[in-house]
């Protein structure tokens, strides 16, 4: 699998937007980017996911460089509850439809103040 | 709530021991993925199942073993149990066309601490 790098982590004040970046010059052409962040003491949860164009929901919004190479997280308002490891993650969309297993790398750990 | 169900929430056992982890997926969901979280590892896929099947193996010990019943609910089970076995355990599942789009919804997971 392709493989992401990610910052160790990365601070942000409540109500502020945050960016989080992901590099993956790897990337297939099959490859979706995976956005999923695990909350303190909880299981991992689905954020956002695209494949070459940006892609917004209500947690969050996608930014995928042209090049496919790199991609952000963007978090519009930060809140105290944002607080989380945020996972960025290559799946290879063609592999097998009985889904496919995550590989974690080690995120980004975000910290958010008020 | 993802509406995945995993059993026991903690566990605590002595070394040498055996216990078994379960995990009901979301109504719907043929696959089933096991995790494992320790605090220096990090989160390792262990093992996926589809239907019955085992699917896709990861970095799971010979002393570990899963299985997926008709049902559809998982096991995992854990055998001769080392210190270092100690950590989170978290099943997850998806729907069956998942591929590369689906996400995963996972549990909240099962501690286990061995003495």
């Amino acid at each position: 699998d392709a493989k992401t790098t990610q910052p160790n982590s990365m601070e942000s004040n409540e109500e502020e937007p945050v960016h989080l970046p992901c590099n993956h010059s790897t990337i297939s052409g099959t490859d979706y980017i995976h956005w999923y962040r695990q909350l303190p003491s909880q299981g991992p949860e689905y954020v956002i996911h695209g494949l070459t164009s940006n892609v917004n929901n209500r947690m969050a919004s996608l930014a995928i460089a042209e090049d496919r190479k790199s991609s952000t997280l963007i978090l519009h308002r930060a809140t105290l509850r944002d607080a989380a490891v945020y996972y960025c993650i290559l799946r290879d969309g063609m592999r097998s439809q009985a889904g496919t297993a995550l590989i974690f790398g080690k995120g980004t750990t975000l910290s958010v103040s008020s | 709530d993802s509406g995945v169900t995993q059993t026991p929430k903690h566990l605590i056992t002595a070394t040498g021991q055996r216990v078994t982890l379960r995990c009901s997926p979301r109504s719907g969901d043929l696959s089933v993925y096991w995790y494992q979280q320790s605090l220096d590892q990090g989160l390792q896929f262990l093992i996926q199942y589809y239907n019955g099947e085992e699917r896709a193996k990861g970095n799971i010990l010979e002393r570990f073993s899963a299985q997926q019943f008709p049902d559809l609910h998982s096991e995992l089970n854990l055998s001769s149990l080392e210190l270092g076995d100690s950590a989170l355990y978290f099943c997850a599942s998806s729907f069956r066309l998942a591929g590369g789009t689906g996400e995963l919804f996972f549990g909240e997971g099962s501690r286990l601490t061995v003495l």
